[in-house]
């Protein structure tokens, strides 16, 4: 079955410090992947996506995600977090062909906290 | 370009009403998709629109439905609400042949 797991329900760092968020993914065939943020009573906004291609991919904000195919991955990170990155982060799956786009698969997110 | 639109932001129903929810997607989307949020089950599917028709469907009772109008709009019905329906309605829309989907602010339903 198709899955999606973030091992880290909450992460607290240091503003300034480097940021990972982890992603394992669970699909039969080759992955859409993607991350998204959603602040407080907010809808999700798309951060990065990785289709095919270069496995690292760059986002919106200074986030970027690799895809290690062999470790079924899609990790997320920033080298230095600010205090408006405090916000829940959520990676999400989807079939590849864009025959259904609409099935996203999310994990059950990563709600990190911003020390001072 | 506007984002995704939804409306009413808020709502409060009881057991047993009926609710429709309303999406405006992003001009151009053909594709519009339903998502609940909740606390205990995060966000999953409901279904997904494409040009009028309903291309795939989550797993969620018959009290869920849907349609989208021929200028993309969607709206989402839930008959019969329970308690457990009370959840963030998070519409999604998304350009033909493309699989990035683009969120609005969600309605908040409870249901008391």
């Amino acid at each position: 079955a198709q899955s999606v797991t973030q091992p880290d329900i909450h992460i607290t760092v240091s503003e300034g410090a480097s940021l990972e968020l982890r992603c394992n993914y669970s699909y039969g065939a080759t992955p859409y992947l993607f991350w998204y943020v959603q602040s407080p009573g907010q809808g999700l906004q798309l951060l990065l996506k990785y289709f095919s291609g270069d496995t690292l991919v760059q986002g919106i904000k200074g986030f970027e995600a690799e895809f290690k195919r062999s470790q079924s991955s899609f990790n997320l990170r920033k080298p230095s977090v600010h205090w408006s990155d405090a916000a829940e982060y959520f990676c999400a799956v989807g079939a590849k062909g864009g025959g259904s786009q609409g099935n996203l698969i999310f994990g059950k997110g990563t709600k990190l906290s911003v020390k001072p | 370009k506007a984002g995704v639109t939804q409306t009413p932001r808020y709502l409060i129903k009881t057991r047993g009403q009926q609710v429709t929810l309303s999406c405006s997607p992003i001009s151009g989307h053909r594709s519009v998709s339903w998502y609940q949020q909740t606390p205990g089950q995060g966000l999953q599917f409901l279904f997904e629109y494409f040009s009028e028709t309903q291309r795939n469907k989550g797993n969620f009772p018959g009290r869920f439905s849907g349609r989208q109008f021929s200028n993309s709009r969607s709206e989402m019905n839930v008959s019969t609400l329970e308690l457990g329906d009370s959840a963030l309605y998070l519409c999604a829309s998304g350009p033909a042949h493309t699989d990035t989907q683009y969120f609005g602010p969600g309605t908040r339903l409870t249901v008391l």
